[in-house]
């Protein structure tokens, strides 16, 4: 089985543009969780998605936002970017049937 | 709120040699999970091992173990004979049962193989 991408995997954009990252799961998993990984907050989980469906929602704002399609696939949307939300983006899928998630390569976000 | 602590920012070990990471939580569930995770260069999250909290015996994966506390919420991880693949970053991981996957990170553990 193919494992989970990311598309794209490096983006640049400036203050104030907003930005979406793809997140594509493991064939048959249903579950899509996202996560924010910068040095100085570490591993942050954003939100989680269960057959389209926001599960989970982490302590971020408003401005950070998800959608899952019928197919598993996600997408998250950061509007209004500011210069702190530069990071590296996780995507992690899981079947919902384990407890395990499988992370894909991440989308590295540059906010200038 | 579940908490993660990972006391040790770096650590340094020697090829074939045996190395424990610590890593210490708070948490007032019950069932619950515990995973270690290793993020090398690449950025590549890449699961270690797992632990289900209701189960006492700790597992165990190839050269990777873990000693699970329950009463103490200590978690540690072993890595045996190790390799200069195993460089990374390592990060312990809390998830609550039966709540969807939400994974707490701790701030992890940035390992050194030497040759």
């Amino acid at each position: 089985k193919a494992g989970v991408t990311q598309t794209p995997r490096y983006l640049i954009k400036t203050r104030g543009q907003q930005v979406t990252l793809s997140c594509s799961p493991i064939s048959g998993h249903r579950s899509v969780s996202w996560y924010q990984q910068t040095p100085g907050q570490g591993l942050q989980f954003l939100f989680e998605y269960f057959s389209e469906t926001q599960r989970n929602k982490g302590n971020f704002p408003g401005r950070f936002s998800g959608r899952q399609f019928s197919n598993s696939r996600s997408e998250m949307n950061v509007s209004t970017l500011e210069l702190g939300d530069s990071a590296l983006y996780l995507c992690a899928s899981s079947s919902g049937l384990t407890d395990t998630q499988y992370f894909g390569p991440g989308t590295r976000l540059t906010v200038l | 709120a579940q908490t993660v602590t990972q006391s040790q920012p770096e650590m340094s070990v020697q090829e074939a040699e045996t190395v424990t990471l610590s890593c210490t939580y708070d948490t007032s569930e019950n069932n619950y999970y515990l995973f270690w995770y290793k993020q090398p260069p690449s950025r590549q999250m890449i699961l270690v091992i797992r632990q289900e909290a209701y189960k006492q015996q700790n597992a165990t994966e190839n050269r990777f173990s873990v000693n699970f506390q329950k009463a103490a919420k200590s978690f540690s991880l072993k890595i045996s004979d190790s390799q200069l693949g195993d460089t990374a970053m390592y990060f312990c991981a809390f998830m609550k049962h039966d709540s969807g996957y939400a994974l707490n990170f701790g701030k992890g553990t940035s390992l050194l193989v030497t040759p």
